[in-house]
């Protein structure tokens, strides 16, 4: 089976500017996660999806960070304005409905900088 | 709350050796599934095996296994016959909350494999 896409792979901006990341999960997954990975540091859960809906966005920051996912697939995460902390790896992942205990299908992430 | 903790910042081993690496956790919950992923360089996440927290028996996966001790919240992994494939960052996880839970990780361990 195909495994979870993510793009861009790099993304360079100046702080205060947007960007956008793209995902499309495994077909058939119901839940799609975003993760935050700050360099040496282990994945920070930002939110779970299960099909259209928020399952937790506890730790996303809402003032500058938002995501949708359309139709229960694709999902797009958005930051607006980036600020320099922002700089880090963000992972997609996706599980089937109770795949979630059976471990995650990570994609190979999206390297943002911010200068 | 939940955590998880690693507390060997970076591990090395000779190759066809076997080495250990640590992971303690802290939860409440009684339904809870642990896991060890390896990131390499490309970054995506791969998940090397998974347990149950209410399996005695400690999971195996070819040359991988891990020493649950439930009562002392450790879930340590064995790499035995290590080879250079091996060589990459290794994050421990905790998924609590059922089906609808989510996945937290320690801060890694980077394993490098001598020839």
């Amino acid at each position: 089976e195909a495994g979870v896409a993510q793009s861009p792979r790099y993304k360079i901006i100046e702080k205060r500017q947007s960007v956008a990341f793209w995902c499309n999960p495994i077909s058939g997954h119901a839940t799609l996660y975003w993760y935050q990975q700050i360099l040496g540091q282990g994945p920070k859960l930002l939110i779970q999806f299960q099909n259209n809906g928020v399952v937790d966005d506890s730790q996303l920051p809402k003032d500058r960070f938002s995501a949708e996912r359309l139709k229960g697939v694709d999902s797009t995460l958005k930051i607006q304005p980036a600020k320099l902390e922002d700089s880090a790896v963000y992972l997609c992942a996706s599980s089937p409905i109770t795949g979630s205990l059976y471990g995650y299908t990570f994609g190979s992430g999206t390297r943002l900088t911010v200068v | 709350a939940q955590t998880v903790t690693q507390s060997q910042p970076e591990m090395s081993v000779q190759e066809a050796e076997t080495v250990t690496l640590s992971c303690t956790y802290d939860t409440s919950e009684s339904d809870y599934y642990l896991f060890w992923y390896k990131q390499p360089p490309s970054r995506q996440m791969i998940l090397v095996i998974r347990q149950e927290a209410y399996k005695q028996q400690n999971a195996t996966e070819n040359r991988f296994s891990v020493n649950f001790q439930k009562a002392a919240k450790s879930f340590s992994l064995k790499i035995s016959d290590s080879q250079l494939g091996d060589a990459a960052m290794y994050f421990c996880g905790l998924n609590y909350g059922g089906s609808q839970g989510n996945l937290i990780f320690g801060k890694g361990t980077k394993l490098s494999v001598k020839p």
